[in-house]
């Protein structure tokens, strides 16, 4: 039973263009959200999270939105730059932290940006 | 500041034998979690590991264990090896509290 799903194994944009990436879950107990960012041969590097007690987080080109009625969240990228090719992660916890902290991933997306 | 090592990178045994992977956390981090990645199933959380004491689980069978030293470093093994326990192990560490998780580069084990 997938909790955390990414239906979209890759996506493909432009240069200077927005990136969406999608993510949805099944848990009402998830609480705390987050996206990783993974290159070949490397682990998995923190983008940006985002706690159920906020609808829309930010940081630089980077902004994550949840909607916790529709158990949905996103990360746009905007603009999209090369270097953000990568396969991306969506990442959910029962909480931020704490003794019950324990990230459920989705299988990711790869995003490819065009030059 | 030094990032989460992993050792080794890469490890071929085959099935029936048995593996100890390590991991160092960032200084200070007391925190160390492992995961698992296959293309099938993905990321998926093995255990979590806080001042040498195992405090979270996740669903995989007994084969898989691990440990916390006093100076938070970790092994994770793996007993009675089997082809689908090839996968990226990846170790992440964090202080603790409501803190951001850091992803060392992972060790590729291969069984054959």
């Amino acid at each position: 039973d997938q909790q955390v799903k990414q239906n979209s194994p890759s996506l493909s944009v432009q240069e200077g263009r927005i990136s969406i990436l999608n993510c949805d879950y099944t848990n009402s107990m998830f609480d705390y959200f987050l996206w990783y960012k993974k290159y070949p041969a490397e682990g998995p590097t923190f983008l940006i999270s985002i706690s159920s007690i906020k609808d829309k987080n930010e940081d630089g080109r980077f902004t994550v939105f949840l909607n916790k009625s529709a158990k949905h969240l996103s990360l746009h990228i905007v603009p999209s730059q090369p270097g953000d090719s990568a396969v991306y992660f969506c990442a959910a916890s029962p909480n931020s932290g704490g003794s019950n902290y324990k990230l459920t991933f989705g299988k990711g997306t790869l995003l490819t940006v065009n030059p | 500041k030094a990032g989460v090592t992993q050792t080794p990178r890469y490890l071929i045994k085959t099935r029936g034998q048995q593996v100890t992977l390590s991991c160092s956390p960032i200084s200070g981090h007391r925190s160390v979690s492992w995961y698992q990645q296959t293309p099938g199933q993905g990321l998926q959380f093995l255990f979590e590991y806080f001042s040498e004491t195992q405090r979270n689980k996740g669903n995989f069978p007994g084969r898989f264990s691990g440990r916390q030293f006093s100076n938070s470093r970790s092994e994770m093994n793996v007993s009675t090896l089997e082809l689908g326990d090839s996968a990226l192990y990846l170790c992440a560490s964090r202080r603790g509290g409501a803190d951001t998780q850091y992803f060392g580069p992972g060790t590729r084990l291969t069984v054959l």
